[in-house]
């Protein structure tokens, strides 16, 4: 089946370190993404990470992919208040066709 | 640099009306993707075009329906408008490139709101 699962929400204090974590369950998944969504506005892709790789770091974001339990995070270094918003994890399945599927978002929540 | 436009960024419609949305992507991209994000929750893919041609299907309802036009920009016709369809709908746009990332392009998305 196809499902992306995100825990709802995480606080971090700001200058701290956050991890958010998802699982999916499509073992046919080619890339897998985290976005990031403010307030009332559109979707922002902030890095990905492609299915044969383990690991990738930009800049303060650091993605971990875990393929054999389907786990993949990101990691923020020293968070910033700016660094609020909700984060979506999303994977885009080889369908044959195109197709993504996002998790529930985590909100993240940074206190100055 | 030029982005995704949807258009009309709000619409509002009642019970049993039509509406159709607009996007027009980025230019020279190829692939266009449709979501929907209910209040409070995660972006729902509803379908895709490429080249024209739809590439996948997702959860859109029988009474919704798209298209990709020749220029691809793509329109989403949304009818018998229920009040469970209000929503943010978002556009996105990508350039398919064999063995590459399909990063999308997000729009602004359009709100539609059904009283």
């Amino acid at each position: 089946g196809e499902d992306v699962e995100q825990s709802l929400f995480l606080s971090v204090r700001e200058g701290d370190s956050s991890v958010i974590n998802c699982t999916y369950t499509d073992s046919s998944s080619t890339y897998l993404y985290w976005y990031k969504q403010e307030p009332g506005a559109g979707l922002q892709l902030l890095t990905y990470i492609f299915s044969n790789m383990d690991m990738k770091q930009d800049q303060r974001l650091t993605v971990l992919l875990n393929k054999k339990d389907k786990h993949l995070s990101l990691r923020i270094a020293d968070t910033q208040t700016g660094d609020s918003a909700i984060y979506f994890c999303a994977e885009t399945l080889n369908t044959g066709g195109f197709k993504t599927i996002f998790g529930a978002g985590t909100r993240l929540f940074v206190k100055a | 640099a030029a982005g995704v436009i949807q258009s009309p960024r709000h619409l509002i419609k009642e019970k049993r009306e039509t509406a159709t949305l607009k996007c027009y992507p980025i230019p020279r991209h190829d692939t266009v993707y449709w979501y929907q994000q209910g209040p409070g929750q995660d972006p729902q893919f509803l379908i895709s075009f490429y080249e024209k041609m739809q590439s996948d299907k997702g959860s859109i309802p029988d009474r919704f329906s798209a298209q990709q036009f020749s220029d691809y920009h793509s329109e989403l016709n949304m009818s018998s408008l229920e009040l469970g369809d209000s929503a943010l709908y978002f556009c996105a746009s990508s350039l398919f490139r064999a063995g590459e990332i399909d990063e999308q392009f997000f729009g602004p998305g359009t709100r539609l709101t059904v009283l």
